[in-house]
C-alpha cells in the first residue's frame, strides 16, 4: 500500500532561516500533496497544497516543490518566525479514485528567536 | 459559521465500554471522514463517507463503525473500547470526496483504561 516518509522529524532553526521538510511516497496513481500545520493542541490546518500537473507552488513564505518521476515532495519556509513553531504534516492522495490520504509521521518544527 | 464541530473534547473508558463520537458540519460538504492521531504516526484514516448514504473503510477500520446519519453528521462508534484505542480523533470534512482540502474539527481525547 501507499507509503508517505517525511524527514526530518524534528528540524530546529534559528528565526530569519530557511526550513526544508521532506516527503516521499510510493504510490504512482497520487495526484494531490497537501502540507498541514498543526500548533500544539489544535486542529491542523492547511497551509498549501500541490496537485501532480504542476512542479512548485508558492505561497508568499511558503513554497512546496514536486518531482513526479523521483515520487518526492518537499516545503520550504523562508524567514522563519517563532510562530511558525509546530508540527507540519505532509500527505499524499491514493487510490485509484483518490478517496484516500496517506500522512506522513509529522515534523516537529521549533524556530529560536 | 462553526466549521466541523465534535463531540466530546474529552472522553474515558474503561476496556470493554462502548461509546460513540458525534460530528457535524455545516459548510454543506459532501465528504466527512475520521482519522485518529497516534504520536510519531501522522494522521490515520479510519473511516470515510464521500457522500450522504455510503460508508468506506480507511486504513485502521478494526474495532470501529460509522454512521453518516444526513448530510451533516457522521459518527464514530467503538462497541467494545480497547487500550488500543486510546488517541486523539479528529473529524473532517471536504466539499468532495477524492483530492480535496480537508477541515478538520477540533478532536476528541479518548483514553481507555
Amino acid at each position: 500500500g501507499e507509503n508517505v516518509e517525511q524527514h526530518p522529524s524534528t528540524l530546529s532553526v534559528q528565526e530569519g532561516d530557511s526550513a526544508v521538510i521532506k516527503c516521499t511516497y510510493s504510490d504512482s496513481a497520487s495526484n494531490y500533496f497537501p502540507w498541514y500545520k498543526q500548533e500544539l493542541g489544535k486542529r491542523p490546518q492547511l497551509i498549501i497544497d500541490i496537485r501532480s500537473n504542476v512542479g512548485e507552488k508558492k505561497d508568499q513564505r511558503i513554497a512546496v516543490t514536486l518531482n513526479k518521476t523521483a515520487k518526492h515532495f518537499s516545503l520550504h519556509i523562508t524567514e522563519t518566525q517563532p510562530e511558525d513553531s509546530a508540527v507540519y504534516f505532509c500527505a499524499a492522495s491514493i487510490g485509484f479514485g483518490n478517496n484516500d490520504m496517506r500522512f506522513g509521521a509529522g515534523t516537529r518544527l521549533t524556530v529560536k528567536p | 459559521n462553526a466549521g466541523v464541530t465534535q463531540t466530546p473534547k474529552f472522553q474515558v473508558l474503561k476496556t470493554g465500554q462502548s461509546m460513540t463520537l458525534q460530528c457535524a458540519q455545516d459548510m454543506n460538504h459532501n465528504s466527512m471522514y475520521w482519522y485518529r492521531q497516534d504520536p510519531g504516526m501522522g494522521l490515520r484514516l479510519i473511516y470515510y463517507s464521500a457522500s450522504e448514504g455510503t460508508t468506506d473503510k480507511g486504513e485502521v477500520p478494526n474495532g470501529y463503525n460509522v454512521s453518516r446519519l444526513n448530510k451533516r453528521e457522521f459518527s464514530l462508534r467503538l462497541e467494545s473500547a480497547a487500550p488500543s484505542q486510546t488517541s486523539v480523533y479528529f473529524c473532517a470534512s471536504s466539499p468532495q470526496s477524492g483530492a480535496n482540502v480537508l477541515t478538520f474539527g477540533a478532536g476528541s481525547r479518548l483514553t481507555v483504561l
